[in-house]
């Protein structure tokens, strides 16, 4: 079993809809990323966040660090936001992030 | 304030050569980070460097993979003898300091003829 899982593996959504992504962890972490990977295979932080919830633009990212568990959010979703969302983790003190397999989104005119 | 530099984008290598990769982190940033990503694979760790130091090699393969990051100049992930298993896709990120933000380079497409 996977240290981190998400869910869904494939989305596909209308111009519009609310998007959410999840990401489950076993493992006692410090700090979680999410990442979003274009089609071209460019990677962008998107988020660090250890507690509580962060926005930046359409996007919301919240975590409960007890219940070992994240979440991103796109509001309004659109095309351009059709990509790859990876979820990773800082287990610990350690310093190596652990990936998730990531949750491909495909967002229709 | 220029981002995460990888050179080459694309390499394309024979069985037996050498590949290298260059990563020149963001200004500021000390610390630097390896990934892979095996096609139709997720990211994997590789290794974990500071200026002249490797602090943590675990993803590393043992045989014909090193990496530096020299006092000046670029950080080098070296394949030596690569095999058609190692294509795939290597990503360099950059952090100011350990578990802090990573941002991440474009990538380096290598591909084993």
């Amino acid at each position: 079993k996977n240290e981190v899982e998400q869910s869904p593996q494939n989305l596909t959504a209308q111009e519009g809809e609310f998007i959410t992504i999840n990401c489950s962890y076993s493992v006692g972490i410090s700090a979680l990323h999410w990442l979003q990977q274009h089609p071209g295979g460019g990677i962008v932080s998107l988020f660090m966040l250890s507690s509580g919830k962060k926005k930046h633009g359409r996007l919301i990212a919240t975590i409960n660090i007890q219940e070992k568990h994240s979440s991103l959010h796109i509001t309004a979703s659109h095309p351009r936001d059709s990509a790859v969302y990876i979820c990773a983790v800082y287990r610990g003190d350690t310093d190596k992030l652990i990936f998730g397999t990531g949750t491909r989104l495909q967002v229709f005119p | 304030n220029a981002g995460v530099m990888q050179n080459p984008r694309h390499l394309v290598r024979r069985r037996g050569q050498e590949a290298r990769l260059r990563c020149s982190p963001m200004k500021g940033h000390s610390h630097v980070y390896w990934y892979r990503q095996l096609p139709e694979e997720g990211l994997k760790f590789m290794v974990y460097l500071q200026k002249e130091n490797i602090i943590d090699e675990s993803g590393m393969p043992k045989e014909r993979f090193s990496a530096e990051f020299p006092k000046e100049g670029p950080s080098i992930l070296r394949i030596q003898q690569v095999v058609r298993g190692d294509s795939a896709a290597y990503f360099c990120a950059s952090s100011v300091n350990i578990q802090e933000t990573q941002y991440f380079g474009p990538g380096t497409r290598l591909l084993v003829l």
